[in-house]
């Protein structure tokens, strides 16, 4: 019973390249939700998503970032022309849908961006 | 003022006395609150979920709300050196689905 996979768990990346992060969720999780971590910081929401659709970006920076949730495959998270700014932990987490959502989020271990 | 608000710590306490970890929230409609601990490196993992005013215990954990005072805690009693961790607050838009939005965090330290 696999959980949240994430991958690639690290990543280096020159300024001005692209960052590609991908999540699968737990099996039967339908929702699926981007956090940042900066060092020594709490987590911060970028993005929910559930297959097909953004439900909320609220937290997602205006440009060079974008998340998508296709109805094969993982979610993924694109940072394009990357910045030392974006140099943090990036965490995806799901939930299932209707009655047995609780709100718990079951985290993946993290895809870990350092930029040069 | 932010959403969800924690004492930074660092909390340090010795072993097998009580932690405490605060918490406030901003939103007056908040319905589920909820106890997260970090390890360091390491991704988030649920410790307790609470929704009613009162205390809710499970061992050695206890979550306190307060909805009046829009204030959530957690004790940890009996600490053990394995329980120093960052402790994450986080507090669900609505009841059914939607971000949860976390506080900075608490770290805490047993010591031996």
């Amino acid at each position: 019973n696999a959980g949240v996979m994430q991958n690639p768990r690290h990543l280096v990346r020159r300024r001005g390249q692209e960052a590609r992060l991908r999540c699968s969720p737990m099996k039967g999780h339908s929702h699926v939700y981007w956090y940042r971590q900066l060092p020594e910081e709490g987590l911060k929401f970028m993005v929910y998503l559930q297959k097909e659709n953004i439900i909320d970006e609220s937290g997602m920076p205006k440009e060079r970032f974008s998340a998508e949730f296709p109805k094969e495959g993982p979610s993924i998270l694109r940072i394009q022309q990357v910045v030392r700014g974006d140099s943090a932990a990036y965490f995806c987490a799901s939930s299932p849908r209707g009655a047995a959502n609780t709100g718990e989020l079951f985290f993946g271990e993290g895809s870990r961006l350092t930029v040069l | 003022q932010k959403e969800v608000e924690q004492n930074s710590g660092p909390l340090s306490v010795p072993e097998g006395a009580i932690a405490s970890l605060n918490c406030t929230y901003s939103d007056r409609g908040s319905q589920s609150f909820f106890w997260y601990r970090q390890y360091s490196g390491k991704s988030p993992e649920l410790i307790m979920f609470i929704y009613s005013n009162g205390d809710k215990e499970d061992g050695r954990f206890t979550a306190q709300l307060n909805k009046a005072s829009q204030y959530v805690s957690l004790l940890i009693r009996d600490s053990q050196p394995s329980d120093s961790a960052t402790y994450l607050c986080a507090v669900r838009d609505d009841g059914n689905a939607g971000k949860s939005t976390f506080g900075d965090g608490t770290t805490l330290t047993v010591k031996p």
